[in-house]
């Protein structure tokens, strides 16, 4: 079945220290997003690619990087993670960005110690 | 702003019984998407209502839209344990070229 892949799906990492989140997709589409869920609250787009164009958000944290190297996949780097990047990570994919519906992962967990 | 308010922000109703949530936005709109996300998981899309649409279906959900309004509901008929979930609405424009989510609906269904 076509899908959204996110690995892994708990991230344990320590306060500083960079960690990589991974998103790939079967659906051949254009447009991957990353989104931060904390706890009882609405999912937070950080950026998205269209193809290889990147499109961050104005309120994005600089610690927040990401890397599309080809259509399948899709990085979500933090560079110096902080107790307060403690989160739900969800990737999604739709096919443009013209108001199609968005195919989500199933997210990473990350937790800081 | 873009962003869909849902009410009520939690929900809690016996199996068989009906399922009502309403957003709220304040832009001019394309379309509004409903999703589900069981706890711990994606968010999964329900259904997708364009802004020249009144009323559309999809087995037990029911979704209206009243764009004098600003408005939406989704109607889950008949729910079922498994119907357990938040549930969010995002308004989309094309001028924005994203979704915005709401904190969503909690709805607990119990057996």
């Amino acid at each position: 079945d076509a899908m959204v892949i996110q690995n892994p799906r708990y991230q344990v990492t320590q306060f500083g220290k960079p960690v990589t989140l991974s998103c790939s997709q079967t659906l051949n589409h254009n447009v991957m997003y990353w989104y931060q869920q904390k706890s009882s609250q609405a999912p937070k787009l950080l950026f998205h690619y269209y193809d290889k164009d990147f499109n961050n958000e104005a309120d994005t944290p600089d610690n927040f990087q990401s890397r599309r190297p080809n259509t399948s996949f899709c990085f979500l780097d933090i560079r110096s993670p902080g107790l307060g990047d403690a989160a739900m990570y969800l990737c999604a994919t739709s096919r443009d960005r013209i108001g199609q519906p968005q195919h989500f992962g199933d997210g990473t967990r990350l937790s800081i110690l | 702003s873009q962003q869909g308010e849902e009410d009520p922000q939690a929900l809690s109703i016996q199996e068989g019984e009906n399922a009502t949530m309403n957003c709220s936005y304040k832009t001019s709109i394309n379309n509004l998407q409903w999703y589900r996300q069981n706890s711990g998981r994606g968010l999964v899309h329900l259904i997708l209502i364009r802004s020249n649409e009144r009323e559309k279906h999809s087995g037990r959900l029911r979704v209206t839209l009243d764009t004098s309004k600003k408005s939406s509901s989704l109607l889950i008929t008949a729910s079922r344990a498994a119907d357990t979930a938040s549930y969010f609405c995002a308004p989309f424009n094309t001028g924005f070229q994203k979704l915005v989510f709401g904190t969503g609906t909690r709805l607990l269904v119990s057996p």
